[in-house]
């Protein structure tokens, strides 16, 4: 069964490092999401993605973001200067065509010291 | 705003008892609704969606879930609860299909034998 893959799958970065998370959405997808789950809270909306663009983003998504499909199968997150609050489980995401449910990848948790 | 409140933290239920994970949504239109599973150190599995038509939907390991519009609601439920159903269970609502996706705080389950 196709499914949405994520590496890696533990980070460790120290402040003000750039970082950059990698998925692959499963293959014939088309819109491509980021959420993230701080330790203990819920899962958040950072960002989608749909035909090279963002289409829609939350307000966690500031100018130390930005998301790149940079070929036909990956999809990243880079997150610029890591701040000790980017401390979080980062959950990549696919779906077929909009209104299509979504998939989930494992995850990458990422670590701030 | 859209908003998703779970309002069980934990849940602890004996194999083999019936279960049922409250969900209560805010918002202004008929939703997206879906159920997502969470197990440990894995992402997150869709259960089931609401889109439209009949109110009571059934998704995959023998679960079902309700819709009712008049308590805006979206119970989960399944009649038997085996160990291996010990988990995170998220609630999550769309504004439209494809967009992102506003999740609970999440009801953690627990099994006892």
């Amino acid at each position: 069964e196709p499914e949405v893959t994520q590496t890696p799958s533990h980070q460790v970065t120290q402040m003000g490092q750039e970082v950059i998370l990698r998925c692959v959405p499963i293959s014939n997808h088309l819109y491509f999401y980021w959420y993230r789950q701080i330790l203990g809270q819920k899962v958040e909306f950072l960002v989608s993605f749909y035909n090279n663009e963002i289409s829609e983003k939350s307000e966690i998504f500031d100018d130390q973001f930005s998301v790149e499909r940079p070929d036909g199968s990956n999809f990243t997150l880079k997150i610029r200067s890591t701040k000790l609050e980017d401390s979080a489980m980062y959950f990549c995401a696919s779906s077929e065509v909009q209104g299509g449910e979504q998939y989930f990848g494992p995850g990458t948790r990422l670590t701030v010291t | 705003a859209q908003s998703v409140t779970q309002p069980d933290i934990h849940i602890t239920v004996s194999e083999g008892a019936s279960l049922e994970l409250r969900c209560n949504y805010s918002y202004g239109a008929t939703p997206y609704l879906f159920w997502y599973v969470q197990s440990p150190g894995q992402g997150l599995q869709l259960l089931l969606k609401y889109f439209s038509g009949d109110t009571l939907v059934q998704g995959i390991k023998g679960f079902e879930a309700e819709f009712k519009r008049s308590q805006s609601s979206f119970n989960l439920r399944k009649p038997s609860v085996h160990w291996s159903d010990a988990a995170e269970y998220f609630c999550a609502v769309g504004a439209k299909a494809g967009t992102a996706l506003i999740f609970g705080k999440g009801t953690t389950l627990s099994v006892s034998s």
